[in-house]
């Protein structure tokens, strides 16, 4: 069964902090995303990367960054977690054209 | 640019309903056009999918046909149960680009 695994469940930070999400896919997918997800907004895209070291802002990228070090990981740096950064995180991944995969999602609040 | 327009929710039905979701959408070339689902908590899950003029997608009950000449990817079921409650996403993916376009999705409620 395919699977995408996202590093926690839930997490609290504190303003000011730098929060890691990870993201592990087992798909050998070449592609993988990160959304951000809220209410009355739908899915917006942060990032993607289309290979290893390689990657591409979305439609929000300010105040993210991301690393892809190996083909099945793929992880997303808050470098200064501001309150306006909660929500619901969610990370995809696909081989080009067809469907993505999502993990369970993140839900991020920042005190 | 490219778009996804979905109907607002939330939409409450009764067991055993008839339901239409409406989907359009605005491309520039030849997308290949996705529903999926998300319940409460979890990520999103692909629940039919067409990739060409004319395809239907099917799965779980849950019916769409890509329509060109009306820009159209519709959800339809013709019996819904309490555990189809969830949320609903359309998307789209243009060839040549790695974008995926969602709408913002449409919440659906069955009443047992």
């Amino acid at each position: 069964d395919v699977k995408v695994t996202q590093s926690s469940r839930y997490l609290v930070k504190r303003t000011g902090e730098k929060v890691f999400l990870e993201c592990v896919q087992d798909m050998d997918h070449e592609n993988m995303f990160w959304y951000r997800q809220d209410p009355g907004l739908g899915l917006r895209l942060i990032y993607f990367s289309y290979d290893v070291k390689m990657k591409e802002k979305g439609d929000i990228p300010e105040g993210y960054s991301v690393s892809r070090e190996k083909k099945e990981r793929f992880s997303l740096i808050l470098e200064s977690a501001s309150t306006n950064q909660t929500s619901m995180y969610l990370c995809a991944s696909s081989s080009s054209l067809y469907e993505q995969f999502f993990g369970p999602g993140t839900r991020l609040t920042v005190l | 640019g490219d778009s996804v327009t979905q109907m607002e929710g939330p939409v409450t039905l009764s067991e055993e309903a008839f339901l239409t979701i409406n989907c359009t959408y605005t491309a520039t070339g030849y997308p290949s056009l996705f529903w999926y689902v998300q319940y409460p908590g979890e990520g999103l899950q692909l629940l039919l999918k067409a990739t060409k003029a004319d395809d239907k997608g099917s799965n779980k009950g849950f019916e769409a046909t890509y329509r060109k000449e009306t820009t159209s990817f519709h959800l339809e079921k013709g019996s819904v149960q309490v555990s189809d409650s969830a949320v609903y996403f359309c998307a789209l993916t243009l060839s040549g680009t790695y974008k995926y376009i969602f709408g913002t999705g449409t919440r659906l409620k069955v009443l047992a």
